[in-house]
Order: structure tokens, then sequence, then C-alpha cells
């Protein structure tokens, strides 16, 4: 049982690069979301999609990308990256987003360094 | 702002004593989660309570919920080292609203539990 995996788990890149983080689940959950945690932020909720083909903004989208052609995939791309998006990236998927299913669970997360 | 917001940020105990955090939040919830985060590790769910429960055990784990406060406790009994972690909450929003299907986290309480 697989889980939800994210790759790569550390990278480091430069300032202006693009950037692409995968999420893979094996659950087939609909829902699937992008977080980011810093000191003093806690998670901060990027992108969240409900299905494939269906994304929607969350709290800090700008700068950042999806694609969710697959349900059981959903990359997030840094378009061009900055010293700001230095930080760590989790991935999620939940079966439902109300009720007892509502339950979010995470991958290990990716450390992203952009110098 | 963030929705939920725990207390302390950090807590110390020794092993085998009682840990108590905290969780206030802005507005109306369905339901309201608990996480936990070992360093360096994505969160795990630990428990769920429904706005409409006011109390809720699992194992060593008690959760209140008190709405007319908008407060919640997590209480960890008889600690070990293992349940050293940062510990979240979450909360969800009623339909209606934009934040609908999106979970809040709060910034997280430091929980150390010496040997």
């Amino acid at each position: 049982d697989a889980g939800i995996t994210q790759s790569p788990r550390y990278k480091i890149t430069e300032t202006g690069r693009q950037v692409t983080l995968m999420c893979h689940q094996t659950w087939s959950h609909s829902y699937m979301f992008w977080y980011r945690q810093d000191l003093g932020h806690g998670l901060r909720l990027i992108y969240y999609s409900a299905a494939a083909d269906i994304t929607d903004k969350g709290e800090v989208s700008d700068g950042y990308v999806v694609s969710r052609s697959k349900t059981e995939n959903f990359p997030l791309t840094l378009e061009s990256a900055t010293r700001s998006q230095t930080s760590v990236y989790f991935c999620a998927s939940s079966l439902r987003t109300s009720g007892r299913r509502q339950t979010q669970y995470f991958g290990p997360g990716t450390r992203l360094l952009v110098l | 702002s963030q929705q939920g917001e725990e207390d302390p940020q950090a807590l110390s105990i020794q092993e085998g004593e009682n840990a108590t955090m905290n969780c206030s939040y802005k507005t109306s919830i369905n339901n309201l989660q608990w996480y936990r985060q070992n360093s360096g590790r994505g969160l795990v769910h630990l428990i769920l309570i429904r706005s409409n429960e006011r109390e809720k055990h699992s194992g060593r784990l008690r959760v209140t919920l008190d709405t007319s406060k908008k407060s919640s406790s997590l209480l960890i009994t008889a600690s070990r080292a293992a349940d050293t972690a940062s510990y979240f909450c979450a909360t969800d929003a009623p339909a209606g609203g934009t934040s609908y299907g999106k979970l809040t986290f709060g910034q997280g309480t430091i929980l150390t539990v010496h040997p």
C-alpha cells in the first residue's frame, strides 16, 4: 500500500527557474491538496483539486500552477522560482471534504531551497 | 489570518505526565481535527470531532470541543517520549462559503516529552 508519495524529497534550484513537484496517490481519492509549511505561518493551502481537471486556488496561489489530468497525480509547478518560495511543500489527499471522510492523508513533503 | 490558533506554542513535560493543548478558531465549523507531525515528516490524522459532539476519546487521546467558545483541547494522557511532535488543529468551513471543502490549520504546538 504505497499511499501518497512526493518527489523529489529535496530540491535546490535557482531564482527564475521552473520547478515541478510531483505528487502521486494510490487510493483513488477524489480530493488532493498542496500546502506549504513555513515557520510562523503553519500550513497554508496553495491549490486544491476536487477531481481530474477540476482545480481551485487556495490562500497562497500566486506564482504556482497545478494540473490534474489523472486522478492519482497532482503536480505543482513553480513557474519562475523566487527565494520566498523556499519552503517545505506537502501534498495531501482525502476521500471527501465533509463529514468523517474529510481526513486528509499527507505525503512526506518536499524540501525546496531557492537560491 | 489563521482560523485555528494553538496554545501554547511549545510545551515541555516529563514522561508519564499529561499534555494539554488548546485550539481556538474564529468562524463556525462542521468538524475540527487534530493532526500530529513528527520532525521531518508529513502530518498524520489523530482524531476528528464534529460540531455536535462535545468530547471524543481515542486511546490516550481526549478531545473536547466547545462551540460556544470556539475552542477545542487535546489531552494526551500518560505521555511517552514517542509523543514528541508538533500538534495541529484543523477546521473546516460550513457549506455555502468560499472556504467550503478546505481545511485551515493552526500554527501548531510543539510538544517535547522528556524520558
